[in-house]
């Protein structure tokens, strides 16, 4: 079974600079993470999508970042302008089920992460 | 609020001697409980949950953790280290507050550093 792809790997921009990072779940999850990893830091979730709907944007600085999973499958997150804060790594991950009792028991299963150095 | 701590910054081991990495957790109800590693450049690879049922729960790579739940705690453990595992842990614990629609999210610790030496 294939894992959580992302892409690309790494990436360093200037600030002020725009971003694009992809996120290809694993088959037929229908619940997709975005987080944030800052050095030295656990991993913060941005965002969380249920098939192709958002469910939990609440830590996401909607003021520079977007995320989007139009056909229920990959997403994309952007973030627009840049600043020197945002450097860190950016994890996707997935999960088999959307909300229900039992799925809280659901493993999330983590993609490589991209890399961004904000200059 | 939900969370979890790991008290240790890093945690140094001989190879072959066993391995403890601390977690404590604080929720509301039952706890959904979960440890990941970290290798340099890659994602978190999932280790091991504890949902209900035994206290011991077994994992990948040999790994195992035990929950207590009147110590509030779910260390991870390892019989017998290997210089391959070196690396960064992490424990997490679903969001059960928040589990509603969302699907509760991971709360994580800081991480900590295993180091196995030769």
């Amino acid at each position: 079974e294939a894992g959580v792809a992302q892409s690309p790997r790494y990436k360093i921009i200037e600030k002020r600079q725009s971003v694009a990072f992809w996120c290809n779940p694993i088959s037929g999850h229908a619940t997709l993470y975005w987080y944030q990893q800052i050095l030295g830091q656990g991993p913060k979730l941005l965002i969380q999508f249920q098939n192709n709907g958002v469910v939990d944007d609440s830590q996401l600085p909607k003021d520079r970042f977007s995320a989007e999973r139009l056909k229920g499958v990959d997403s994309t997150l952007k973030i627009q302008p840049a600043k020197l804060e945002d450097s860190a790594v950016y994890l996707c991950a997935s999960s088999l089920r959307v909300y229900s009792g039992g799925a809280a028991a659901d493993t999330q299963y983590f993609g490589p992460g991209t890399r961004l150095t904000v200059l | 609020a939900q969370s979890v701590a790991q008290p240790e910054d890093q945690v140094n081991v001989a190879e072959g001697n066993p391995l403890t990495v601390k977690c404590t957790y604080s929720v509301s109800g039952n706890p959904y409980l979960f440890w990941y590693v970290q290798y340099p450049n890659r994602g978190l690879q999932f280790l091991l949950k504890y949902i209900t049922g035994d206290n011991l729960v077994k994992g990948s790579y040999g790994f195992e953790a035990e929950f207590n739940k009147s110590q509030t705690s779910f260390h991870l453990k390892k019989p017998s280290a290997l210089v391959s595992d070196s690396a960064l842990y992490f424990c997490a614990v679903r969001d059960m507050e928040n589990y509603g629609g969302s699907q509760g999210n991971l709360i994580f610790g800081k991480g900590t550093k295993l180091s196995v030496k030769p």
